[in-house]
């Protein structure tokens, strides 16, 4: 099993750019969770998804982040417009129905300057 | 909502030493007791959990213990070896499928040659 897949693993973009993360969960797994980390503020859920469908987005910090998963196999995350604040490590993490823990991604390192 | 607080923020032990990393957690609903590792430039990674039906759990050189009244859980390493060194997270949940996991802040421990 290739793990939770994410990409791109490092991403630095201009202020007021459009950034777009992605994320593969592992097979079989139904729920689907976005994470940020800062030095700051440590790991901050900011989405998740049970069935392809958001249960919880109370963590998603402005209008600005969306995301999606439009299949089981697939969800993005994105940024519009980006802020030099939004620079952090986001996390994509998957879990199977049986089991309570995550699998987490290797994560994106995004820099916006 | 759950609140995670984890002690100390960094920590050093000599090389064969013990390491004991605390939590607290708030919501007395709480049931499911995950532990988290995350080396440089990894995502986090499960190495231990621990459900409310029981006291400690031990697994080779990792043990976690629990208490329910006190609302507080704790992680121990024996004869620390280098590959030790990461950050460690503490998080509570309901285990309820539909209940985010809550992350404390993180242990940075360092072992010391």
């Amino acid at each position: 099993d290739a793990g939770v897949i994410q990409s791109p693993r490092h991403e630095v973009t201009e202020m007021g750019q459009e950034v777009t993360l992605r994320c593969k969960p592992i097979s079989g797994h139904d729920y689907l969770f976005w994470y940020r980390q800062t030095m700051m503020r440590g790991l901050e859920l900011l989405i998740y998804f049970n069935n392809n469908v958001p249960i919880d987005d109370s963590g998603m910090p402005e209008d600005r982040f969306s995301a999606k998963m439009p299949n089981a196999s697939f969800s993005t995350l994105k940024i519009q417009p980006s802020e030099p604040r939004d620079s952090a490590v986001y996390f994509c993490a998957s879990s199977f129905p049986e089991l309570y823990g995550y699998t987490f991604g290797s994560g994106t390192r995004l820099t916006v300057v | 909502g759950e609140n995670v607080e984890q002690h100390p923020s960094t920590l050093s032990v000599q090389e064969g030493d013990s390491a004991v990393i605390k939590c607290t957690y708030s919501d007395s609903a709480s049931n499911y007791f995950p532990w988290y590792k995350q080396e440089l430039g990894k995502g986090p990674q499960l190495i231990i959990d621990i459900r409310s039906n029981v006291g400690e759990k031990k697994d080779q050189r990792i043990a976690v213990t629990l208490n329910k009244t006190a609302k507080h859980f704790s992680l121990h390493i024996t004869e620390t070896q280098p590959e030790d060194s990461a950050v460690y997270f503490c998080a509570a949940s309901k285990a309820n499928r539909d209940d985010k996991i809550i992350f404390g802040k993180g242990t940075r421990l360092h072992i010391l040659p």
